[in-house]
């Protein structure tokens, strides 16, 4: 079985600060998909990145950065310098290889909330 | 470029009453489509998803059916509503049945069931 774990379900930083959302998983397929997607309050889900189990370069895009570790089974976000504009809900999630198109697992989700 | 949208935007039905959500997508032909729920408290259900017109898998037996009578078109349905299938619904769409193809959202319909 599959399992994402979000343990922060709310954080709060003020503008500027570097926020960092945690992402623990757990599979057992040896080729797996990791991904990012943020929640604003409209509702949307929108795709932030995606991650296969054998790429663990971290990846970097703009204020927004990945850190991808097999050895603890984590999948860590960080935004630098935050923005109000980045309040939202953060989920992350899981995609095993086993051709199913229905195992994606999403975790409980982050509420980042970003004060002026 | 690929688009997707559903509609209606926000429902509030009363107990009892049919419930029609329709999902279509644009610029991509065979794509996986896939219905949430998402209730209070964040957690993101699937529902059912769908590789091509006329095959519906449901991974929660529940008062809900789903529909794909076009290639990218995918309807949720129910007959008689219940209190607790108030939620956030969201419609997704993916590539290929393999997993690993990026899954993309739309912009969720909110239902209030009263």
């Amino acid at each position: 079985a599959q399992k994402v774990t979000q343990a922060q379900t709310e954080i709060s930083v003020v503008e500027k600060e570097d926020v960092t959302l945690d992402c623990v998983y757990e599979t057992r397929d040896t080729t797996y998909y990791l991904f990012w997607y943020k929640q604003p309050p409209s509702g949307e889900l929108v795709f932030l990145i995606r991650r296969n189990s054998f790429d663990e370069q971290n990846e970097i895009s703009g204020r927004y950065s990945w850190n991808f570790q097999k050895s603890t089974s984590s999948f860590n976000f960080t935004i630098t310098a935050s923005q109000v504009v980045d309040s939202a809900v953060y989920f992350c999630a899981l995609s095993g290889a086993s051709g199913s198109a229905r195992q994606l697992t999403f975790g409980s989700g982050t509420q980042l909330t970003v004060l002026p | 470029s690929q688009t997707i949208h559903q509609w209606p935007a926000t429902l509030v039905q009363p107990v009892g009453s049919p419930l029609s959500l329709e999902c279509t997508v644009e610029g991509t032909s065979n794509p996986n489509l896939y219905w949430y729920r998402q209730a209070a408290g964040r957690g993101l259900q699937l529902l059912f998803y769908s590789v091509g017109i006329g095959q519906i898998s449901s991974e929660v037996p529940q008062n809900l059916s789903a529909s794909r009578p076009q290639d990218r078109q995918f309807i949720l349905s129910s007959k008689k509503l219940l209190l607790s299938d108030s939620g956030f619904y969201l419609c997704a769409w993916g590539t290929g049945i393999f997993s690993g193809n990026t899954i993309y959202f739309g912009e969720g319909s909110w239902l209030t069931v009263v």
